[in-house]
């Protein structure tokens, strides 16, 4: 069975932190999707990022960056120098090449305080 | 650009009435889907169409129907609503489905539903 698991619920930091969010999911599958969606407090979910299973490199973008690593089924999120901008739910997700459902975790409400 | 487009964003309904969210993408996109999400936790697929004139159910598609109008719209019909129901509603649509690499899914901004 697929399943996502985000184990951190709700992270606090101050502005100007580093952020690390936390993304395991399981799947036998070889090939597949994994991404990360941010949902804002005004509610709606934005794309961040897709990672296909046989592309293993990590990604940076801006002040965001990915790191994929099949060997431990991780796909962690980092925010380096976070703004309160940056406080949402952040949601990973997995889909399978064959299959057209979108696997979600739970979410991480992440909070940057002034 | 607008992406998608849902309609309402809020709406209150009365146990047993009907409605119809409106979903409308301007991206040509393929597939387009129906999520609810409830609190604290993640999306439910309720519905999807993989691609004009087929729709298939999701993880959680009693109570609902849905219609693929043509390759721009997907509404989603509750018939008789019920409080189970109350949630927040997003339609989605991707380039592609099964075999594609674009596979990333664009969100409109969610349709707040309360039954009463």
């Amino acid at each position: 069975a697929q399943k996502v698991t985000q184990a951190q619920t709700e992270i606090s930091v101050v502005e100007k932190e580093d952020v690390t969010l936390d993304c395991v999911y399981e799947t036998r599958d070889t090939t597949y999707y994994l991404f990360w969606y941010k949902q804002p407090p005004s509610g709606e979910l934005v794309f961040l990022i897709r990672r296909n299973s046989f592309d293993e490199q990590n990604e940076i973008s801006g002040r965001y960056s990915w790191n994929f690593q099949k060997s431990t089924s991780s796909f962690n999120f980092t925010i380096t120098a976070s703004q309160v901008v940056d406080s949402a739910v952040y949601f990973c997700a997995l889909r399978l090449d064959s299959n057209y459902q979108l696997i979600w975790g739970a979410g991480t409400k992440l909070i940057i305080k002034p | 650009n607008a992406g998608v487009t849902q309609t309402p964003k809020f709406q209150v309904l009365k146990t047993g009435q009907s409605m119809t969210l409106q979903c409308a993408q301007d991206m040509n996109h393929n597939s387009m889907y129906w999520y609810r999400q409830d609190p604290g936790m993640g999306l439910r697929l309720i519905y999807y169409s993989a691609s004009e004139g087929t729709t298939d159910k999701g993880e959680v598609p009693n109570g609902y129907n849905v219609s693929r109008l043509n390759k721009r719209e997907f509404s989603l019909r509750l018939e008789s609503a019920a409080p189970s129901q109350t949630s927040v509603y997003f339609c989605a649509s991707s380039e592609e489905f099964i075999g594609a690499r674009r596979t990333e899914a664009f969100f409109g901004q969610g349709t707040r539903l309360t039954v009463v």
